[in-house]
């Protein structure tokens, strides 16, 4: 079953505004991860945020992950037109045959 | 240079005809996915191989079956198309697990597969 649910499905914003994503789960998880999509092309790993993490940056990017909410966010400051694509949300569980399960994605669109 | 490699690209093909996918990567890494796209984005995974041996098997008709000849490879069969199986097909390789966790993943470009 589909772990992660993204909100918003789509959100368009203009160039230089931030972008907020959020991500919802369902069961326990070891690290969450976020991937930006390209139209056309594969899934771009961004950030990796562990279980035992609150919060965590990469340039532009900052997650925040609540694990007694099942929830995380991506914010994107200062967004730019190359910004504009699906960004996902994965979730990887413990056990040893672990895979990442992906959420539905939400869909950045950045107006110049 | 390229680290996750589909070929081919785009694939349009006949409602009962067979088809492969081929994936290499050049990373090293010990597993590799395939993934199904649909048209909604939802990116589901398929199959996982670590180290040639099948890790992974979702629920999948049989007519899909993956085939590892050594671990920089992870080629998708697909017998008897149908029009449900139009969509992109991802490959993905990441890196030797630690104590059992998953790390992040390479995704290759993709391959369209439109069956008509």
């Amino acid at each position: 079953s589909q772990q992660g649910e993204e909100d918003p499905q789509a959100l368009s914003i203009q160039e230089g505004e931030n972008a907020t994503m959020n991500c919802s789960y369902k069961t326990s998880i070891n690290n969450l991860q976020w991937y930006r999509q390209n139209s056309g092309r594969g899934l771009v790993h961004l950030i990796l945020i562990r279980s035992n993490e609150r919060e965590k940056h990469s340039g532009r990017l900052r997650v925040t992950l609540d694990t007694s909410k099942k929830s995380s966010s991506l914010l994107i400051t200062a967004s730019r037109a190359a910004d504009t694509a699906s960004y996902f949300c994965a979730t990887a569980g413990y056990s040893s045959a672990s895979k990442i399960i992906f959420g539905s994605g939400t869909r950045l669109s950045i107006r110049p | 240079d390229t680290a996750v490699s589909q070929t081919p690209k785009y694939l349009v093909t006949q409602m009962g005809n067979d088809k492969s996918i081929k994936c290499e990567q050049n990373l090293g890494h010990d597993t590799m996915y395939w993934y199904k796209q649909d048209s909604k984005k939802f990116l589901k995974i398929m199959f996982s191989y670590n180290n040639k041996e099948l890790i992974i098997n979702e629920t999948v008709p049989n007519r899909f079956s993956p085939k590892s000849p050594d671990k920089a490879h992870l080629n998708l069969h697909i017998n008897s198309l149908e029009l449900g199986d139009s969509a992109v097909y991802f490959c993905a390789s990441s890196p030797p697990w630690t104590s059992g966790r998953v790390t992040v993943q390479y995704f290759g470009p993709g391959t369209r597969l439109t069956v008509l």
